[in-house]
Formats: structure tokens, C-alpha cells, sequence
């Protein structure tokens, strides 16, 4: 099946940097990859969609600048926290299609990177 | 916008049957999906329904009417193992929008 790969699996981090966590798709190209954030006992929230080689569409809520998501190929994406504070502390979790799913096609399914858990001191 | 209702909590005890139910009011409507949570861990795929009716996927069905906006998630002979969140998620317009899931505790 297809594997879709996180990195880091955890960080740790003062409050004021920024972080980078990087989503790959390993064994298939991603037309579309997804960004989500959970909080402890809470579901998915969708942070963004990206399609390789355009801009991110963000949720409404989220912030753009604080949340840089690039994706530059067809096997990577990457989402900077920038200036990350106690409140962004969270489980990040990206997901990847191999379809282009932002166009409103039927179905394809979302494989899951196992996550990441971003602590902010 | 997407408003999707599932219960929070349930029990149920190992080798019994459980169903988890999902009512959907949403926009722009394709299928819907369940995923298995464990806690800590990224969901992982169950079942994904398009059309009205029950998919039998081993001890694992799901059932969608579309007309009423609702879908449950069967699981038969419940294992420990099977203690878990699900999540319903519902498909459309390009993205998926979650529930906020129900946590099942599967007791011996």
C-alpha cells in the first residue's frame, strides 16, 4: 500500500522559533497533499490543501504567514510553523492523494503520515 | 458549511457487536468516509461509501442513506484491540471534513 512518511516524529522548541515538519509520499507521486492539526481529545481540523506547484489554500482561521506550507514536488510537502507559541503546541498530521482532489473528483483515497507532535515551551 | 454529529463515548464488551452512528449535514456531498484512531497514532482508512447501502468489509460494514444524512460504522466480534477512536468523515468539495469522533472501549 501506500506509504506517506513524517519528519520529525516529535519536537520540541522555544517559543519563538520556527519549525519545520516535512510530509513524503514514498511510493507514489501526490498530486494533492493535506495538512490537518489535532488537539488532545479533539478530531482532524484541516489546516490547508496544497497541490504540487501552486499555492496552498488555507482553512478560514488559519493564518497564512504563520503557517508556510510549500509543495514543491510530487513526493514533498512541508509545513513551517513560524514563530510558534505554547498555543500552536499540537499534533500536525498530513495526508496525500494521488489525485487531484482539489478539482472536486469523485474519490481517491488519503494515506496518512503518522504525525508529528509539536511541543512549544 | 459541514456539520457532522457522532457520539463521544461508547462501550461495549470483547465479542459483541457495536454500531457507531454519523449524522452529516454538509455541502456538496461525494461519499464518506471512516477511519480507525489509536490514540497517538494518524488515522487510518475503514471504509469509504458513495452509494446508499451496507459495505461488508470482514468484521468491519458501513452504511450510508444519503437522503437522511446518515451513516453508522458496524463492528462484529469485538476484539480489545478494536478499542479505538472513529472518526466519520464526510467528502466533498475537494476536502474532507471530520467529526469529532467517537472513542469506543472495547471491555473483556
Amino acid at each position: 500500500g501506500a506509504v506517506v512518511s513524517q519528519h520529525p516524529s516529535r519536537v520540541i522548541c522555544k517559543s519563538g522559533t520556527s519549525v519545520k515538519i516535512e510530509c513524503r509520499s514514498l511510493d507514489f507521486q501526490a498530486t494533492t497533499m493535506f495538512w490537518y492539526r489535532q488537539f488532545p481529545k479533539q478530531s482532524l481540523m484541516l489546516m490547508a490543501t496544497s497541490n504540487e506547484g501552486s499555492k496552498a489554500t488555507y482553512e478560514q482561521g488559519v493564518e497564512k504567514d504563520k503557517f508556510l506550507i510549500n509543495h514543491a514536488s510530487l513526493t514533498l510537502s512541508t509545513l513551517t510553523v513560524t514563530s510558534a507559541h505554547p498555543e500552536d503546541s499540537s499534533f500536525y498530521i498530513c495526508s496525500a492523494s494521488p489525485a487531484d482532489l482539489t478539482s472536486g473528483g469523485l474519490y481517491n483515497e488519503q494515506f496518512f503520515g503518522p504525525g508529528t507532535r509539536l511541543t512549544v515551551l | 458549511g459541514q456539520n457532522i454529529d457522532q457520539p463521544t463515548e461508547m462501550t461495549a464488551t470483547e465479542g459483541a457487536i457495536v454500531q457507531i452512528n454519523c449524522t452529516y449535514q454538509t455541502s456538496g456531498f461525494n461519499g464518506l468516509f471512516w477511519y480507525q484512531q489509536h490514540a497517538g497514532e494518524a488515522p487510518t482508512f475503514l471504509s469509504y461509501n458513495v452509494l446508499d447501502g451496507l459495505e461488508e468489509k470482514g468484521r468491519f460494514s458501513s452504511f450510508l442513506s444519503r437522503s437522511k444524512g446518515y451513516s453508522y460504522l458496524l463492528l462484529k466480534e469485538l476484539q480489545m484491540k478494536d478499542s479505538a477512536s472513529y472518526l466519520c468523515a464526510v467528502y466533498g468539495a475537494g476536502k474532507s471534513t471530520f467529526g469529532d469522533g467517537t472513542t469506543l472501549t472495547v471491555k473483556p
